[in-house]
């Protein structure tokens, strides 16, 4: 199984800041990574795909990099509906396997 | 727009069977890949497996000798077996779509059901 490991695994970020989070894969997982947010008692909602492609209806503000084994999620300006926890998962081979979360609070 | 709603029982014995169902509306349940996705309590996301339109799976090795994913196309809906349950598939569990248009990332969810697994 490909291991998916997120940094950090919490973060305190004020209204405005920039904030990013980084997901390493224990191999390579060529484009096929994701992103979802989840806030609490919600299902998760896709955020990017492909590494850096945003979904449909995701404010601009979130924004994907990254290649091979390592990638990040980026909010550029942070907004008080960002606190969630995120998510990373690698759609490269079976089984998909998801990283173990970073939970984002607001200052 | 497409929504997935799952059903079934939030109280399972150890040793028994789970099933759950996760009915699709407002689109067809053909032509796409289906996944179910838990969730421990506290815990991050665990994918289970998937079926896909013409009804071909694949399964988390971790659960393989115990799930079963299986299609309903004349209902819309798709369905999970998950036997030999203990405590600790205690979770809430989510059907979950591949999106082709969004990479065959999970692009639409449904809201998820809790299922306890206790005595």
């Amino acid at each position: 199984d490909i291991q998916m490991t997120q940094s950090p695994s919490s973060v305190s970020a004020s209204i405005g800041d920039r904030v990013t989070i980084t997901c390493r894969a224990s191999q390579g997982v060529s484009s096929w990574l994701v992103w979802y947010q989840q806030k609490a008692g919600k299902a998760p909602n896709l955020l990017i795909y492909d590494v850096s492609s945003l979904q449909s209806g995701v404010p601009s503000r979130f924004s994907g990099s990254g290649s091979g084994t390592d990638f990040t999620l980026t909010i550029s300006s942070l907004q008080p509906e960002d606190s969630a926890t995120y998510y990373c998962q690698q759609l490269n081979s079976f089984p998909y396997t998801f990283g173990q979360g970073t939970k984002l609070e607001i200052k | 727009q497409v929504q997935l709603q799952e059903s079934g029982p939030g109280l399972v014995k150890p040793s028994e069977t789970l099933s759950l169902t996760c009915t699709v509306s407002g689109g067809s349940i053909g032509s796409y890949y289906w996944s179910w996705i838990r969730q421990a309590p506290g815990k991050g996301l665990e994918w289970i497996g998937y079926i896909s339109y013409s009804g071909s799976t694949s399964y988390n090795p971790a659960l393989k000798s115990r799930v079963t994913i299986s299609l309903d196309t004349s209902k819309n809906q798709f369905s999970l077996s998950l036997r030999s349950v203990t405590a600790a598939d205690t979770a809430m569990y989510y059907c979950a779509r591949e999106g082709y248009n969004s990479g065959n990332a999970f692009d639409i969810w449904g809201q998820g059901t809790m299922v306890a697994v206790s005595s």
